[in-house]
């Protein structure tokens, strides 16, 4: 199974935009981008996905370089309740499995 | 909004015990998984269930924990005898084979085996 690379830890001022990095540099031509967050004493939580494309969803965006080796997570205006952990996963089709890494844990400051 | 359902959601054994959780996922949700996850990582996939059948269970301690899933409906994992290393957070989590496959997690049960 393809890796993800991520910052372990982020800081944001509140509702400012927020940029997640993520590194797969093994991913191949039939893994989609996953992310997930999880809130403090939460399960994860699905934010969005994709293949190849810019995806957009009422969370957050999710903009995937051209070589799809790397992508980010933009949150557009960070509030207080987004402070989670944010995991990046790569996972094979749309039934292959979540491994999950140890994400990057975002702070928001007010 | 359909949820993922756990029980209980906080669990104090002494080791050698034998312990028990439920889930209920979302109605019409075909797939289930069962995750563990330590305290500061990533939830870990133990089994994975597609109606009533076992797809994957590769990473669970089969000498210790089961899981079934009878109706293909709720689920039940168990772990006989726990161990101190047990304590952890298991996490439900529910799918459907529609769209794309994004999973649903319950809040989970809290285990600490003392």
């Amino acid at each position: 199974d393809a890796k993800t690379t991520q910052p372990n830890s982020m800081e944001s001022n509140e509702e400012e935009p927020v940029h997640l990095p993520c590194n797969h540099s093994t991913i191949s031509g039939t893994d989609y981008i996953h992310w997930y967050r999880q809130l403090p004493s939460q399960g994860p939580e699905y934010v969005i996905h994709g293949l190849t494309s810019n995806v957009n969803n009422r969370m957050a965006s999710l903009a995937i370089a051209e070589d799809r080796k790397s992508s980010t997570l933009i949150l557009h205006r960070a509030t207080l309740r987004d402070a989670a952990v944010y995991y990046c996963i790569l996972r094979r089709g749309n039934t292959g499995k979540l491994i999950f890494g140890q994400g990057t844990t975002l702070q928001v400051k007010p | 909004e359909a949820e993922v359902a756990q029980s209980p959601r906080y669990k104090i054994t002494e080791k050698s015990q034998a312990v028990a959780f439920w889930c209920d996922p979302i109605s019409g949700h075909a797939t289930l998984y069962w995750y563990r996850q330590i305290l500061g990582q990533g939830p870990e996939l133990l089994v994975q269930f597609q109606d009533e059948s076992v797809v994957d269970d590769s990473q669970l301690p089969k000498d210790r924990f089961s899981a079934e899933r009878l109706k293909g409906v709720d689920s039940t994992l168990k772990i006989q005898p726990a161990e101190l290393g047990d304590s952890a957070m298991y996490l439900c989590a529910s799918s459907s084979i529609q769209g794309a496959g994004e999973q649903f997690f319950g809040p989970g049960t809290r285990l600490t085996v003392l």
